[in-house]
């Protein structure tokens, strides 16, 4: 069974910075493109990062870039998304899931509140 | 960017009946490469995460039951359940996987009336 745990998630500061991490389990992690994707409350869904299995093609949404890093380490199974100079509007729910094409396999997500 | 638009935002239909739920993408997600049209549906019930319902237009998940049906092409697309059901209430979603970014409808609310 596949398995994606988001963690990291929590209260911070306008203009703070957190680092979301997700560890998956029960498929060949490096063999699958990764994102993440966000949720504000009550709103609809928002793509923001994906990286391939090695690494070498990394994207951004435009209203995270030059803010928000993603990462991963394939020998770990995990991606991380770290995220600086936060705003309010970056308040959200944040899922990792899994891409072969399509997202087909999510996390239950990290609730991230920007507030002071 | 490629938009994706929904419509209705939101649908009520009672029990047993039919729902249909359109999606527009604003230029097509069909891949010359394979012929297929790179465009999914998820269900999202709340506090959960979405919920993969079908693939490349029309390819039932599986597991999925048969009353979920996906059609279309290019540039538009549907989803219709037939028989409505309870647990069928949610917010359903189409999103393109054509390119980046990968761009989601902003959602259909299905209720029951």
């Amino acid at each position: 069974e596949v398995q994606l745990v988001e963690s990291g998630g929590g209260l911070v500061q306008p203009g703070g910075s957190l680092r979301l991490s997700c560890a998956a389990s029960g498929l060949s992690f490096s063999g699958y493109s990764m994102n993440w994707v966000r949720q504000a409350p009550g709103k609809g869904l928002e793509w923001i990062s994906y990286i391939t299995g090695s690494s070498s093609v990394i994207h951004y949404a435009d209203s995270v870039k030059g803010r928000f890093t993603v990462s991963r380490d394939n020998a770990k199974n995990s991606v991380y998304l770290q995220m600086n100079s936060l705003r309010a509007e970056d308040t959200a729910v944040y899922y990792c899931a899994s891409s072969y094409g399509h997202l087909n396999y999510w996390g239950q997500g990290t609730l991230v509140t920007v507030s002071s | 960017d490629i938009v994706m638009t929904q419509s209705p935002d939101s649908l009520a239909v009672s029990l047993g009946e039919r729902a249909t739920i359109n999606c527009k993408s604003s230029q097509s997600v069909l891949s010359s490469s394979n012929n297929k049209n790179n465009l999914v549906w998820y269900q999202q019930k709340p506090g959960q995460p979405p919920k993969v319902l079908i693939q490349w237009a029309s390819t039932r998940e599986s597991g999925v039951p048969d009353r979920f049906t996906g059609r279309g092409s290019g540039t538009d697309f549907s989803l219709t359940i037939n028989n409505l059901q309870a647990e069928d209430v949610a917010v359903y979603y189409c999103q393109q996987y054509y390119n980046i970014p990968r761009t989601f409808g902003q959602g259909t609310k299905l209720e029951i009336k």
